[in-house]
């Protein structure tokens, strides 16, 4: 594997299920992210770790629970989902935290019955 | 805050038919701006980043440009698998902000 994988590419889910979603990268970076993109709207940022400390978390919801055990896997945790949660899930690595380039996986495609 | 706006929000073009895409941002101390492309169903692929004003980045048929401002992406002669939505973002202190983005479609 290279680069960054995300797992499932996709998730169906009711409001009462719980369900995570997995990323692991490949680059040898120190920092992961987690990102909401919905349709017509700019990348929302909801996560941000850093040597495996959670370092942001923009006012987001508890029922979206993340989890970093090492600097290469980044998992999110999602239980009693509500609909307007369903969206693309987006994670990200770097080197160093916030301003250089990150890469991206392809994503986790959500959709909350 | 940080704030970037991408225009035009759709782009359709003809193959061959050059253009530019808008980035204009605001931020308390530029650290970079990033270009990304975005297919559909797929994460953001990195393609530049510029760090101060009057740098200039190419990568085949696009060429991206900073200054205090704005940053544009040129497209030059378009082909078809140019076709894709570019994402904009800013680094001002220690996340990215980014754009919604500028649809192109190039139709052959």
């Amino acid at each position: 594997e290279t680069g960054v994988t995300q797992t499932p590419r996709h998730l169906v889910m009711g409001m009462t299920n719980k369900k995570s979603l997995k990323c692991e990268q490949h680059l040898g970076h120190n920092a992961m992210y987690w990102y909401k993109q919905s349709a017509k709207k700019p990348l929302e940022l909801m996560f941000v770790y850093s040597l495996e400390e959670r370092v942001e978390n923009n006012s987001v919801p508890s029922r979206f629970s993340p989890e970093c055990p090492n600097s290469s896997h980044l998992f999110l945790h999602l239980h009693t989902l509500q609909p307007e949660d369903s969206a693309l899930y987006l994670c990200a690595s770097s080197h160093g935290q916030g301003y250089n380039e990150q890469f991206f996986g392809p994503g986790t495609r959500l959709t909350v019955l | 805050e940080d704030q970037v706006t991408q225009s035009p929000e759709a782009l359709r073009l003809q193959e061959g038919e050059s253009s530019s895409l808008n980035c204009s941002y605001t931020v308390s101390g530029l650290r970079g701006l990033f270009w990304y492309r975005q297919d559909p169903g797929k994460g953001p692929e990195f393609l530049f980043t510029l760090y101060s004003a009057g740098e200039e980045k190419e990568k085949e048929r696009l060429k991206a440009t900073l200054t205090k401002k704005e940053s544009f992406l040129h497209i030059t002669a378009p082909k078809p698998e140019d076709s894709a939505t570019y994402l904009c973002a800013v680094s001002g202190d220690y996340k990215l902000s980014f754009g919604a983005g500028t649809t192109v479609t190039v139709r052959a």
